[in-house]
């Protein structure tokens, strides 16, 4: 079946550090990926999607590449700042657009 | 916008006792969409409604859930009887369209315990 796997955490950085949060996926024919992020006490928010392979998506100077032929959909940033600590959740829909799967999510806390 | 609305915010009640939760979602989204986080298990998708049709309710735990969307702008989330195992956060969600890859706008969630 489809599933999400992300690496887990907590994540702690010091701020302008480079970051990597790893999402791989099992889906059969060509899902669409989504990165969302949890700021405490809120709710998800879409960051950034991608839905066909090699798609790159951005956003607030995050990115993450659709890899097809690695199964995988991992959130980089170059230089992270306080204000991206959050839980990041990696995402995915099936190709029918029938089922939505949410990773375990990564938790992020960027110390000054 | 208001965003989708989620009422209430944090409840607490005892086993046995029924729960019901709310949820308003954008105006001129047609996809609603319930969701449980718990540190075990982490974010289920329990129900999402199109057009106020039950689309997939595969992820409602068990018959003690139940979930109506009466028009386009309500929807509850009703637990009887409720059990400690059913605490956690429910959130709820909407977006534009029919496809479920469409951007979903999360509530700020309802923070459920059972005692």
């Amino acid at each position: 079946g489809n599933s999400v796997t992300q690496m887990e955490g907590p994540v702690t950085l010091s701020e302008e550090a480079f970051l990597t949060i790893n999402c791989t996926y099992t889906a059969t024919g060509y899902p669409s990926l989504f990165w969302y992020v949890q700021y405490p006490g809120e709710g998800l928010q879409l960051l950034l999607k991608a839905t066909k392979a090699d798609d790159k998506g951005s956003n607030k100077g995050f990115e993450a590449t659709y890899r097809k032929e690695t199964t995988s959909f991992h959130l980089e940033k170059g230089s992270v700042q306080v204000s991206d600590s959050a839980v990041y959740f990696c995402a995915l829909s099936d190709q029918e657009g029938n089922q939505f799967y949410f990773g375990t999510g990564t938790s992020l806390t960027v110390i000054p | 916008d208001a965003g989708v609305i989620q009422s209430p915010r944090h409840e607490v009640t005892e086993m046995g006792q029924e729960v019901t939760l709310r949820c308003k979602p954008i105006s001129g989204h047609n996809s609603l969409f319930w969701y449980r986080q718990t540190m075990m298990r982490g974010l289920e998708l329990l129900i999402y409604f199109n057009n106020n049709v039950p689309i997939d309710d595969s992820g409602m735990p068990e018959d003690r859930f139940s979930a109506k969307m009466p028009n386009a702008s309500f929807s509850t989330l009703k637990i009887q009887p409720s059990e400690p195992r059913d605490s956690a956060v429910y959130f709820c969600a909407s977006s534009r369209g029919h496809a479920i890859r469409n951007e979903q706008f999360f509530g700020p969630g309802t923070r459920l315990t059972v005692l």
